[in-house]
């Protein structure tokens, strides 16, 4: 069936290194895609978002890329801190059908000092 | 807060028993979704409403499992004759209709353990 996922399962990096968080997806009908990011015990957290006519977008200290071709979704961290140590997962939505969210399994990031 | 709301927290719970969890949506948002989630993988979905109608139902949802909305506002969910494979982090998320609005705010979950 039609699925998330993601390369990596787990990326460790340096505070301070820009951090890249890849994800392949594979339902062509989906016209968004949320990353999301999930401190331990807690639930997901909204990051970014970028809908399927675009290829990047841009928030604070993040970036999402979209590349339509090969299905394939990237988030980066611009100057990774600890407090961005978390598991991050992309998530895929159809407009057209209720909203609801596929995610993929997670990756987690570790910034060590 | 103003944020979505779950409880209880955590809940642990004998094999057999019933079990039932709340879930108190952001204000006015319409949509109301649960997942549920189990240990190192991405939340999976369970079961949509809008207002009190609930619309969609995946088939991970089964005849053990009921939800309810019955006043569009907050929702329940119920186990009934818990099993183990139903320890799990059950997420409820909610949001405001419009097609432009893509952003679910998701609660803290009610983390399950059937022993």
């Amino acid at each position: 069936g039609e699925s998330v996922g993601l390369h990596l399962p787990t990326l460790s990096v340096q505070e301070g290194d820009n951090s890249i968080i890849n994800c392949a997806y594979s339902n062509s009908a989906s016209d968004y895609f949320i990353w999301y990011k999930q401190e331990s015990g807690k639930g997901p957290q909204f990051i970014i978002d970028i809908r399927s006519n675009m290829d990047k977008r841009q928030g604070q200290r993040v970036t999402v890329l979209l590349n339509k071709t090969v299905k394939h979704l990237s988030l980066q961290i611009a100057a990774t801190q600890p407090g961005d140590s978390a598991v991050y997962f992309c998530a895929e939505g159809n407009s057209g059908g209720y909203n609801k969210l596929i995610f993929g399994a997670g990756t987690r990031l570790a910034v060590h000092p | 807060d103003t944020g979505v709301s779950q409880n209880p927290r955590h809940k642990i719970t004998k094999r057999g028993q019933n079990v039932t969890f709340r879930c108190d949506p952001i204000s006015e948002h319409n949509r109301l979704y649960w997942y549920r989630q189990t240990l190192g993988q991405g939340p999976e979905f369970l079961t949509y409403f809008q207002n009190e109608a609930q619309l969609e139902k995946s088939r991970l949802l089964s005849d053990r499992f009921s939800a309810e909305r019955p006043k569009g506002s907050f929702s329940t969910l119920e186990i009934q004759r818990t099993e183990q494979g139903d320890s799990a982090m059950y997420l409820c998320a909610s949001s405001p209709m419009g097609s432009f609005s893509t952003e679910a705010f998701f609660g803290q979950g009610t983390r399950l353990t059937v022993v």
